[in-house]
């Protein structure tokens, strides 16, 4: 059983660009969060997510950020145009159920770099 | 909205000796709190968590205690080793609305020297 992957694992953009972060969750898990990690800093919340619906995107910027997790495939965490202080790595996390509080599995996250 | 806060930010300890761990928690709803172990260009990795209804648990080398009333809980590794080097984060986690919003503390840097 794959642990949850992200791709790419490093991603540069210039300034106003687009970025794409996937995350595949763990087969059977179809709970997905996102984080954001700053250099030297801890995980902040970003949005919640089950299949087809954005349950919680209370951490996320309300302009140029947006989060999917269709039926098919994987979550995507989309940034429009880009800025510097985008620069950061990004950490998916999956679960099978919230209920119980389900451990949360992580990906190996992607640094994009904003340039 | 819930506030973890981690202490200390940076720990070095001897190889052999023990390393701990302390946060604390401002919503008294939260009842669930992981620990994770960060290793460099990695994610992070659960390695221990407690629920509210437990005072202490115990995993080999590794032991988390809670203090529901104080709304502290801690992080104690024993007989570290130079592979306990890591970037430990504790959390928070409570049920919101249908699921587990989970907030991380800022992180601890542990060094083991050899």
């Amino acid at each position: 059983n794959a642990g949850v992957m992200q791709n790419p694992r490093h991603l540069v953009r210039r300034r106003g660009q687009e970025a794409r972060l996937r995350c595949s969750p763990m087969k059977g898990h179809s709970h997905v969060y996102w984080y954001r990690q700053l250099p030297e800093e801890g995980l902040k919340f970003m949005v919640y997510l089950q299949k087809e619906n954005i349950i919680d995107e209370s951490g996320m910027p309300k302009e140029r950020f947006s989060a999917e997790f269709p039926k098919e495939g994987p979550s995507i965490l989309r940034i429009q145009q880009v800025v510097r202080g985008d620069s950061a790595a990004y950490f998916c996390a999956s679960s099978l159920d919230y209920r119980g509080n389900t451990e949360a599995f992580f990906g190996q996250g992607t640094r994009l770099t904003v340039v | 909205g819930e506030n973890v806060e981690q202490h200390p930010s940076t720990l070095s300890v001897q190889e052999g000796d023990s390393a701990v761990i302390k946060c604390t928690y401002s919503d008294s709803a939260s009842n669930y709190f992981p620990w994770y172990k960060q290793e460099l260009g990695k994610g992070p990795q659960l390695i221990i968590d407690i629920r509210s209804n437990v005072g202490e648990k115990k995993d080999q080398r590794i032991a988390v205690t809670l203090n529901k009333t104080a709304k502290h809980f801690s992080l104690h590794i024993t007989e570290t080793q130079p592979e306990d080097s890591a970037v430990y984060f504790c959390a928070a986690s409570r049920d919101s609305g249908g699921y587990q919003k989970v907030t991380f503390g800022t992180g601890t840097k542990l060094q083991v020297i050899p």
